[in-house]
């Protein structure tokens, strides 16, 4: 079974500008979450779509949005770029995303914004 | 609240030594579920184990083996006999048991684990 992959896998940007990052999950999971790692705030949860709607959210402010389509693939987007989005960004998937929170991680997409 | 600490920010050790990575964590929930990943340089986070707050028995497996005490709110991690491929930074999560909110884990900052020949 193919694991959960994303792309882009590295992406640079402008300030200013807006990003897509999508995300597939692994086969039959339908629950998928983002994460952004950075090197000062570390691993933050962004949000979480289950059967296309969002079912949670992080203390991200509102430039940061996501979608999921009927596939369960899912796609986030940043609008408004700062320096500050550069990170790493993470896709995880799950089953249910329920009781177990057993979650499988993509490579991530490596975002740079100067 | 939740909250996960790893104090130890940078580990090295020499190959087959044995090492511990401390984790504590802090949540009101009475019900709630500890990870530990692994992240090697290529920046997938691996998954090693899941823990039930209800299941408190230790677990082995192979070169690793974790000690979860409630007592004292806190799950560490062993690698015994350590090799050059456990060098990576490993990451203490934890996630609340409500169906909701299942999906989102807080992760600790991570320790990094350097093992040389």
């Amino acid at each position: 079974k193919a694991g959960v992959t994303q792309t882009p896998r590295y992406l640079i940007k402008t300030r200013g500008q807006q990003v897509t990052l999508s995300c597939s999950p692994i086969s039959g999971h339908r629950s998928v979450s983002w994460y952004q790692q950075t090197p000062g705030q570390g691993l933050q949860f962004l949000f979480e779509y289950f059967s296309e709607t969002q079912r949670n959210k992080g203390n991200f402010p509102g430039r940061f949005s996501g979608r999921q389509f009927s596939n369960s693939r899912s796609e986030m987007n940043v609008s408004t770029l700062e320096l500050g989005d550069s990170a790493l960004y993470l896709c995880a998937s799950s089953l249910r995303g329920q009781g177990s929170g057993q979650q499988y991680f993509g490579p991530g997409t490596r975002l740079t914004v100067t | 609240a939740q909250k996960v600490t790893q104090a130890q920010t940078e580990i090295s050790v020499v190959e087959k030594e044995d090492v511990t990575l401390d984790c504590v964590y802090e949540t009101r929930d009475t019900t709630y579920y500890l990870f530990w990943y692994k992240q090697p340089p290529s920046g997938e986070l691996v998954f090693l184990i899941r823990r039930n707050s209800f299941d408190e028995q230790n677990e082995i497996s192979g070169r690793y083996s974790w000690n979860f005490q409630k007592s004292t709110s806190s799950f560490n991690f062993t690698i015994t006999a350590s090799q050059v491929v456990d060098s990576a930074v490993y990451f203490c999560a934890l996630s609340e048991a409500r169906a909701s909110t299942a999906s989102k884990l807080t992760f600790g900052t991570g320790t990094r684990l350097q093992v040389t020949l």
